[in-house]
């Protein structure tokens, strides 16, 4: 069975400070890795998909990594504000067969206090 | 676009009852998940399944809660006697080459 760790499992910043934390994932087979923000009460709003070692996206104040050789994303918040409260999943989806699958990590819980 | 659904959206019950909250994957799925959320608070990561079989469970998912896929359609857990801390929004997942969350179930235990 394929792990993805996060890590921290939570954070807690003040408003303006930037802040990053770290998805970790098996690098053989690597296929894609998913980044969801997950809000109260609300279904994880799918963020980013990277497939290229070496990716990096943006939106807005966030931006992802991705290092496949090593098996990491790095996600980062540049002048966090309280409404990037939220918990930021990843999943990772290797090829082949029955593990082909997009596995879930079990969240990083950031809070921005103003 | 399938999308992975949950039933009830709303499940009132007493304490020391026991509740089966229902979620149907998308079909060709084969990864499912279940979380929580308890208001106010941080998302908790219960149980993977994969097989037929759990996968990975947390701390959190001790024998009081089970899940089980019993007609290959619904993917269910069961929470066998509910506690007032029990109380919170709970989320199914299913993923194969995407990931999609249901819009959750919110448990009121009294």
């Amino acid at each position: 069975i394929l792990n993805v760790e996060q890590s921290p499992q939570s954070l807690h910043v003040q408003e303006g400070d930037s802040t990053n934390f770290t998805c970790s994932f098996p690098s053989s087979n690597f296929y894609a890795l998913h980044w969801y923000r997950w809000e109260t009460a609300k279904s994880p709003e799918a963020l980013f998909v990277m497939t290229l070692n070496g990716d990096e996206k943006k939106k807005g104040r966030i931006s992802a990594t991705l290092n496949t050789k090593e098996g990491y994303s790095y996600l980062y918040i540049k002048g966090s504000q309280p409404e990037d409260s939220a918990t930021y999943l990843c999943a990772f989806k290797n090829y082949g067969g029955s593990q082909g699958n997009l596995i879930f990590g079990k969240g990083t819980k950031l809070s921005v206090k103003p | 676009e399938p999308e992975v659904t949950q039933t009830p959206s709303h499940q009132v019950t007493q304490m020391g009852q026991e509740v089966i909250l229902r979620c149907v994957p998308i079909s060709n799925h084969l990864y499912f998940y279940w979380y929580r959320q308890i208001l106010g608070q941080k998302v908790e990561f219960l149980v993977s399944f994969y097989n037929n079989e759990i996968s990975e469970k947390s701390e959190i998912f001790d024998d009081q809660f089970s899940v089980e896929r019993p007609d290959g359609s619904n993917f269910t857990l069961k929470i066998r006697s509910t506690k007032l801390e029990d109380s919170a929004m709970y989320f199914c997942a299913s993923s194969e080459a995407t990931g999609n969350f249901g819009p959750g179930t919110r448990l009121t235990v009294t």
